[in-house]
């Protein structure tokens, strides 16, 4: 198993600026990755953040929008940019210890006025 | 990655009653996991069925993974409030040459209770 802590919880932001989210686990994991879930609705993958190497980005997200960064094996962090009301979600990280669960933070909670 | 459709989107019952939610594709998965995701909780992991044919039970939990492995249900026997919350199907795929993995999630049944 994995415990996943997310700061911040919550967060409410002006549109235009940036937020930084940061995702830490309580141990080495290869895989992890951050998704995003509007209110009501599943939940979609915005890209695998690889150790070492740059992100891999899902279709209809772009590194110049959702910068993410995986400095070691343990912590990563994903940059909301130039925010807009449309960005307001929960964003998860979650890692894969093996092909078979992915294990989830408690989410950022964010509003974009 | 592969879509994967999931009904219903609502489901409400009485406690005590059954529960079912139901995962289709058009096309055959190489495996199937489930979660569960309370009200202002996050994911949580179930169960993953990979078997044609595969019964899972957990406690009042059965999960199936059908002949064609195409389609895969949750069924919970006699509803308690703490079974309230937003159940997710998704199918777990490798690409990119073995790479790359990604999760692609059902849009979820939101089963709500009444005590």
């Amino acid at each position: 198993s994995a415990v996943i802590s997310q700061k911040p919880s919550r967060d409410i932001c002006q549109r235009g600026t940036s937020l930084t989210i940061q995702c830490q686990v309580d141990s080495q994991v290869t895989m992890m990755f951050w998704y995003r879930q509007q209110p009501g609705q599943s939940l979609t993958l915005i890209a695998t953040a690889n150790q070492g190497s740059e992100a891999t980005y899902e279709s209809g997200f772009v590194i110049d929008k959702f910068p993410i960064s995986r400095p070691n094996l343990t912590f990563s962090t994903l940059t909301v940019s130039n925010m807009s009301p449309e960005d307001s979600s929960i964003y998860l990280c979650s890692v894969m210890v093996s092909y078979n669960e992915q294990f989830f933070g408690p989410g950022t909670r964010l509003t974009v006025l | 990655g592969q879509q994967v459709m999931q009904i219903p989107q609502y489901q409400h019952v009485q406690e005590g009653e059954d529960f079912t939610t139901y995962c289709n594709s058009s096309t055959t998965l190489s495996n199937i996991q489930w979660y569960k995701q309370r009200p202002g909780g996050h994911p949580v992991f179930l169960i993953q069925l990979v078997k044609s044919g595969e019964v899972k039970k957990q406690k009042r939990l059965t999960f199936q993974f059908g002949e064609a492995k195409k389609n895969s249900s949750l069924h919970i026997t006699a509803t308690q409030t703490t079974d309230v919350g937003t159940y997710f199907c998704a199918q777990g795929s490798i690409y990119s040459g073995g790479s790359n993995y990604k999760l692609t999630f059902g849009k979820g049944t939101l089963l709500t209770v009444n005590p």
